[in-house]
């Protein structure tokens, strides 16, 4: 059965500092893997996809991801926050036949001055 | 593109009330639609995952009769709480993809926030 772990529920940074929020996935096969944003009282918006072609995935609004295999992780970094990048993050995993998706539980994402 | 329009943002009504919400693929063909319940500063609880004209497929736990879903086409499905109750009250998300594929990605609509008083 496919799992994903969020690290921290919360995480705040300065406008201009590095985003990096975590994810850890957990699939007995080779995972298709995706980070959603959601703003306040608003759906999840895709920013980006991981489907097995390059383990680095570039999104929207400069954030990219890198899958390794290895520690099972596809952590979400953005080089400079911006106060716009403040909502909730969540990573999610799709395996199998069908797309199906297994969320983690999010990352409140707070950009302060 | 692959943009999912939800209907309404938000409902208020009286126990006992039936509410429909609407979800529409408006530039794409919806193969799948799935219906996710999430509750205030919680993740996505999915409850169930319908194809276009059959049966939707229900999670574990999820009252198929208390929730209705049909996905008469390719571009809508609906999902009706019968007989609403206070404990119905939650933010209520669809979203679409086109084909059963795992690496498609699912396209969300912007939600409905429903109030049972």
């Amino acid at each position: 059965a496919q799992s994903v772990t969020q690290l921290g529920s919360h995480v705040s940074v300065s406008e201009g500092a590095l985003v990096l929020l975590r994810c850890n996935y957990s699939s007995s096969v080779p995972p298709y893997l995706f980070w959603y944003v959601q703003y306040p009282n608003q759906g999840l918006q895709l920013l980006l996809k991981y489907t097995s072609a390059a383990t680095l995935v570039k999104g929207i609004n400069g954030f990219e991801a890198e899958f390794k295999k290895s520690e099972t992780s596809f952590h979400l970094t953005k080089p400079s926050a911006h106060m716009s990048d403040a909502a909730e993050y969540f990573c999610a995993v799709s395996e199998g036949g069908g797309n199906k998706l297994t969320f983690g539980t999010g990352t409140q994402l707070k950009v302060e001055l | 593109g692959a943009v999912v329009s939800q209907h309404p943002s938000r409902v208020i009504c009286k126990s006992g009330t039936s509410v429909k919400i609407e979800c529409r693929s408006l530039d794409f063909q919806a193969t799948t639609m799935f219906w996710y319940r999430q509750f205030p500063k919680k993740s996505l609880m999915l409850m169930a995952t319908s194809n276009e004209g059959s049966k939707a497929t229900y999670e574990q736990g999820v009252e198929k009769d208390k929730f209705l879903i049909n996905h008469a086409s390719l571009t809508l499905s609906t999902l009706t709480v019968t007989s609403a109750h206070p404990e119905d009250s939650s933010f209520y998300i669809c979203s679409a993809a086109t084909g059963g594929a795992s690496n498609q990605p699912q396209h969300f609509g912007d939600g409905t926030r429903l109030s049972i008083l």
